[in-house]
């Protein structure tokens, strides 16, 4: 099956420890996103990749680090700088092109105790 | 900058009512793409439908319709006969076109909860 993977599904830190979230899609896209949710605001864009080794930083980015050495995969590391944690992450995949819609996978919620 | 607003934070209907979610958006390009996702209590975004500026055509699938109006810069979702199934949040989102540097910009999203 086709799609985006994303592990794990509940995840607990304690605060000061950075954390990394999986995501890995077998869409072939070349591109793939990383979103934060938290109540009543929508999702906001964290980094985001349209080739392997190279990615930009989104609208909220701070405390947060990503990597893209291959293109299946594009992990999401939550450092000790982030202020506020906890969240629902969502990862997403696409094809690079004007106007194409993007794959989201099934999400990653995290809480910091 | 660009900006996408439901003013609907949670809506309720009884089942097989007929219901329609707003979406307003603002961009300064002449060329932009709209979508419609749907998020169940699963969490995953499903996508729905996408639109570009320059189709205003409405479209219909289903029990679903699109009402795509650039003179008020709105982009509504209607369901007919709404079903428990239909219970959700609905994300409106607006993309820029920007040759691959495609980035979307979320709402806040509607809840939508359907009363059986």
């Amino acid at each position: 099956d086709g799609g985006i993977t994303q592990s794990p599904k509940y995840l607990f830190r304690k605060e000061g420890q950075n954390v990394t979230l999986s995501c890995e899609q077998n869409l072939n896209h070349d591109a793939m996103y990383w979103y934060r949710q938290d109540p009543g605001q929508g999702l906001r864009l964290i980094y985001y990749s349209q080739i392997v080794n190279d990615f930009q930083k989104g609208d909220i980015a701070e405390g947060y680090s990503v990597s893209r050495e291959k293109k299946e995969s594009f992990p999401l590391t939550v450092t000790s700088a982030q202020k506020n944690p906890t969240a629902f992450y969502l990862c997403a995949s696409s094809i690079v092109a004007s106007g194409n819609e993007q794959f989201f996978g099934p999400g990653t919620r995290l809480t910091v105790l | 900058a660009q900006k996408v607003t439901q003013a609907q934070t949670e809506i309720s209907v009884v089942e097989k009512e007929d219901v329609t979610l707003d979406c307003v958006y603002e961009t300064r390009d002449t060329t932009y793409y709209l979508f419609w996702y749907k998020q169940p209590p699963s969490g995953e975004l499903v996508f729905l439908i996408r639109r570009n500026s320059f189709d205003e055509q409405n479209e219909i699938s289903g029990r679903y319709s699109w009402n795509f109006q650039k003179s008020t810069s709105s982009f509504n979702f209607t369901i007919t006969a709404s079903q428990v199934v239909d219970s959700a949040v609905y994300f409106c989102a607006l993309s820029e076109s920007n040759f691959g540097n495609e980035k979307l910009t979320f709402g806040t999203g509607t809840r939508l909860t359907i009363i059986p």
